[in-house]
């Protein structure tokens, strides 16, 4: 099993310029997470999906969106990029009970 | 709501041990995880506990009292790979086996 694969790794985008975060897991679990990490600061919870075609908010989902039209990806949409989204994202998945993460994506906005 | 305290930063010596504190606030608590945060790496998971009382598992610990809103990491035998952020992690029964995560701890190990 690969578990869980984000691509691409790095990214440097200008302001508003627009990317897709691409998030795949092989262990069919139902649970999928996007997560942001700023310097220093914990994980805040961007959007989630409890199963394939269902979606929902998290903590800070403002200038995001995902799909979820299969079990293995969750891809994260990135439509209008601002300097406020440079960070590290982190998607995670689970079955249930504890999350499984990927190796992120680091992304810069300028 | 949710409300996670941790200490910010801890420094130990190799060979000892290292007890990190995290206290919560959650709303329909169900469990808690603690996690383990290289720099520049994903966290990966290391503990969870549903009940009151002491999980074992090598030279890592974790306790939890959930009358008191309370867990702790206890970290023995430190090696200097233990250098890194700790994430505390309660979870409540609202939908979408959601984690809500602390700051992190950040641990350093010294000689």
């Amino acid at each position: 099993n690969a578990g869980v694969t984000q691509t691409p790794k790095f990214r440097i985008l200008k302001i508003g310029q627009s990317m897709t975060l691409q998030c795949t897991q092989d262990m069919n679990h139902n649970y999928m997470y996007w997560y942001r990490q700023d310097p220093g600061m914990g994980l805040k919870l961007i959007y989630y999906s409890v199963g394939a075609g269902i979606t929902d908010k998290g903590e800070v989902p403002n200038g995001y969106n995902v799909s979820r039209s299969t079990t293995e990806d969750f891809p994260l949409r990135l439509e209008l990029a601002a300097p406020s989204q440079t960070s590290v994202y982190f998607c995670a998945s689970s079955p249930s009970g504890g999350q499984f993460f990927g190796p992120g994506t680091r992304l810069t906005v300028l | 709501g949710q409300n996670i305290d941790q200490p910010t930063e801890m420094t130990a010596t190799e060979g000892a041990i290292v007890q990190i504190n995290c206290t919560y606030q959650t709303s329909g608590f169900n469990g808690l995880f603690w996690y383990q945060q290289h720099a520049g790496e994903a966290p990966t998971f290391l503990s969870y506990n549903v009940l009151d009382g002491l999980e074992e598992k090598g030279r890592f610990s974790s306790f939890l009292s959930r009358s008191k809103g309370y867990s702790y990491l206890l970290l023995k035998e430190l090696q200097m790979k233990d250098s890194a952020s700790y994430l505390c992690a309660p979870t409540s029964t609202g939908g979408g086996n959601k984690l809500t995560f602390g700051t992190g701890t950040q641990l350093k190990v010294e000689l």
